[in-house]
């Protein structure tokens, strides 16, 4: 089993929707929760990150983290074209940053 | 105005051959990276540098060495390429570091996409 585990997708949405991006980890010494967004061609950038479990809202995105059940969310209102991009969740504990293999998305006009 | 450039962006070349890959950051980081991704997008780190320090050396065949000459610095110099080396290699910095982990943001580099033929 991965340490974390992310959906590959592709995940297609129509503009305007809501969408929801998912990763599960198994690792409970992890403590850190990141989002890194990915364009075509282009190096991952940091979207989000949450310390442990809670909600944190940053315009349009909103991150959950849920240690019990050790699942972390991305969500993404009023979703835009310029949104597609694949979505990497990444975690971190004591040791290095293991990511999540990343999520397809592509909003259509 | 470049935060972490590498060179060269893209990389074709045959099997045998050694190649190296550049990376600076002008951030003023003291931690540096290089990860690589594989065609499903998997990213996975194999080294990190901190003030020029190696603190984590994955399980990467030992024709991957890295040099960093200063802070701002850190080459991937590849031997003997094989095809399994085609990739794409991003070289990533952050500012400090918690037990050899990357503090929580790092700044990636556009990536250098390698392939082997």
């Amino acid at each position: 089993q991965k340490e974390v585990e992310q959906d590959p997708g592709p995940l297609s949405v129509p503009e305007g929707a809501i969408v929801s991006l998912n990763c599960t980890y198994s690792n409970s010494a992890f403590q850190y929760f990141m989002w890194y967004r990915q364009y075509s061609r282009k190096g991952p950038e940091l979207l989000m990150y949450t310390y442990s479990s809670g909600n944190k809202e940053d315009g349009r995105f909103t991150a959950q983290v849920d240690k019990s059940s050790k699942y972390i969310s991305l969500f993404i209102r009023d979703s835009q074209p310029s949104d597609s991009a694949t979505y990497l969740c990444a975690m971190r504990g004591y040791q290095k940053v293991t990511f999540g293999t990343g999520t397809k998305l592509q909003v259509i006009p | 105005d470049t935060a972490v450039s590498q060179t060269p962006k893209y990389l074709v070349t045959q099997m045998g051959n050694d190649k190296s890959i550049k990376c600076e950051q002008n951030l003023g980081h003291d931690t540096m990276y290089w990860y690589k991704q594989d065609s499903k997008k998997f990213l996975k780190i194999m080294f990190s540098y901190n003030n020029k320090e190696l603190i984590i050396n994955e399980t990467v065949p030992n024709r991957f060495s890295p040099k960093s000459p200063d802070k701002a610095h850190l080459n991937l110099h590849i031997n003997s390429l094989e095809l399994g080396d085609s990739a794409v290699y991003f070289c990533a910095s952050s500012q400090g570091r918690v037990r050899g982990a990357m503090n929580t943001e790092a700044f990636f580099g556009q990536g250098t996409r390698l392939t082997v033929v």
